[in-house]
């Protein structure tokens, strides 16, 4: 089975340009999750998906935002990029929660690479 | 919001020598803890887990323990072997609609 898969891989943008990140969720996962990872530094949320829809945001500008597709998959857009942006992208999946109430395990893409010079 | 946090930042020990990393979170609701092995230049994967109902899990070397009273949670990794060298994350999520929210990350060097 294939896991979470991310593309492209490494993007190099010039800051003011505007880049999209593509993420295809395992299969059967309805949920997406998006985190950036700056250079030694944590995991930080972004935007969380579920069955279409943005169910939770962390605390970035406007102008990182995202959708998922009918078929699960996302984009992760940020505009007006700015050198702090510089920073692993992750992506990671979950069957969702579904309504039931149980929370399920999360599993990670290998990231998108973005440098901004 | 929930607030994890996590020690040591990084940590150094001689192949064969136990490594325990500690956590604690701030939302008492939250009652699923992930850890996630991070090696260099890969996506984190998905080591083990504990919910909220179970004080203890073990798998193999890795183990992780809980303490919701004082809302701990702790992996501990036993016979070290370099290849456990990578950066470790804990993590902490609520059974409602909720994000996950990572620890800082801990470094484990394993020396040979």
């Amino acid at each position: 089975e294939a896991g979470v898969t991310q593309s492209p891989t490494h993007l190099i943008k010039t800051r003011g340009q505007q880049v999209t990140l593509r993420c295809s969720p395992i299969s059967g996962h309805t949920s997406v999750y998006w985190y950036q990872q700056a250079l030694g530094l944590g995991l930080q949320f972004l935007l969380w998906y579920d069955e279409g829809e943005e169910r939770n945001r962390g605390n970035f500008p406007p102008r990182f935002s995202g959708r998922q597709f009918p078929n699960y998959s996302s984009e992760l857009n940020v505009n007006a990029l700015e050198l702090e942006d510089s920073a692993l992208y992750l992506c990671a999946s979950s069957p969702g929660t579904g309504g039931a109430g149980a929370t399920t395990e999360a599993f990670f893409g290998q990231g998108t690479r973005l440098t901004v010079v | 919001g929930e607030n994890v946090e996590q020690h040591p930042s990084t940590l150094s020990v001689q192949e064969g020598d136990s490594a325990v990393i500690k956590c604690t979170y701030s939302d008492s609701a939250s009652n699923y803890f992930p850890w996630y092995k991070q090696e260099l230049g890969k996506g984190p994967q998905l080591i083990i887990d504990i919910r909220s109902n179970v004080g203890e899990k073990k798998d193999q070397r890795i183990a992780v323990t809980l303490n919701k009273t004082a809302k701990h949670f702790s992996l501990h990794i036993t016979e070290t072997q370099p290849e456990d060298s990578a950066v470790y994350f804990c993590a902490a999520m609520k059974t409602s609609y909720d994000k996950v929210i990572f620890g800082p990350g801990t470094s484990l060097s394993v020396i040979p």
